[in-house]
């Protein structure tokens, strides 16, 4: 059984600041992926990786396969990122498709 | 852009009562999963869908719950008997292929009284 583990659980940042959140986990994987879930509780997919890197405008992810570490980094932060940022992965096989989740990162971002 | 959207947004039932929870998936997409979040926990996996019979389900996933792809683009989760225990926020996710990302819906928040 995978154990995700995301740090930290809260974080508080001034607007423009660089933002960094981890999430480490224990079994080998085929897929990572970092989620935002905004206070009304749904659900955004930002990303999915299997290996290196991946940027979608200030946003920034990557992952080393070998350590079982991600990283979500957030350049030039801005209050309307404040979310929660959660990881999940995703184990391999051919049914091995559900995600297990991480306790999620609480952001956030003051002006 | 193609959403996957669920109903109702939000549930109110008495302990024991029947509850229907409804999804419609992306329209292309051949694999669905129904997720559930109680209240300051994480998200957690129920089952996975493919090819019209369950692909994987979990511990939480026993015989008070089912699902259900009654036509072309509905996917329901049933709940047979509800607890207080079943409150919870349940999401609906879709993918085309198991390579591709899961997209989710916005989440039925389901109370047991």
């Amino acid at each position: 059984k995978n154990e995700v583990e995301q740090s930290p659980q809260n974080l508080t940042a001034q607007e423009g600041e660089f933002i960094t959140i981890n999430c480490s986990y224990s079994v080998g994987i085929s897929a990572l992926h970092w989620l935002q879930q905004h206070p009304g509780g749904g659900i955004v997919s930002l990303f999915m990786l299997s290996s290196g890197k991946k940027k979608h405008g200030r946003l920034i992810a990557t992952i080393n396969i070998q350590e079982k570490h991600s990283s979500l980094h957030i350049t030039a932060s801005h209050p309307r990122d404040s979310a929660v940022y959660i990881c999940a992965v995703k184990s391999p096989g051919e049914y091995g498709n559900k995600l297990v989740f991480g306790a999620g990162t609480i952001l956030r971002v003051k002006s | 852009e193609p959403e996957v959207t669920q109903t109702p947004s939000h549930q109110v039932t008495q302990m024991g009562q029947e509850v229907i929870l409804r999804c419609v998936p992306i329209s292309n997409h051949l694999y669905f999963y129904w997720y559930r979040q109680i209240l300051g926990q994480k998200v957690e996996f129920l089952v996975s869908f493919y090819n019209n019979e369950i692909s994987e389900k979990s511990e939480i996933f026993d015989d008070q719950f089912s699902v259900e792809r009654p036509d072309g683009s509905n996917f329901t989760l049933k709940i047979r008997s509800t607890k207080l225990e079943d409150s919870a926020m349940y999401f609906c996710a879709s993918s085309g292929t198991l390579q591709e990302t899961q997209y989710f819906g916005p989440g039925t928040r389901l109370l047991v009284l």
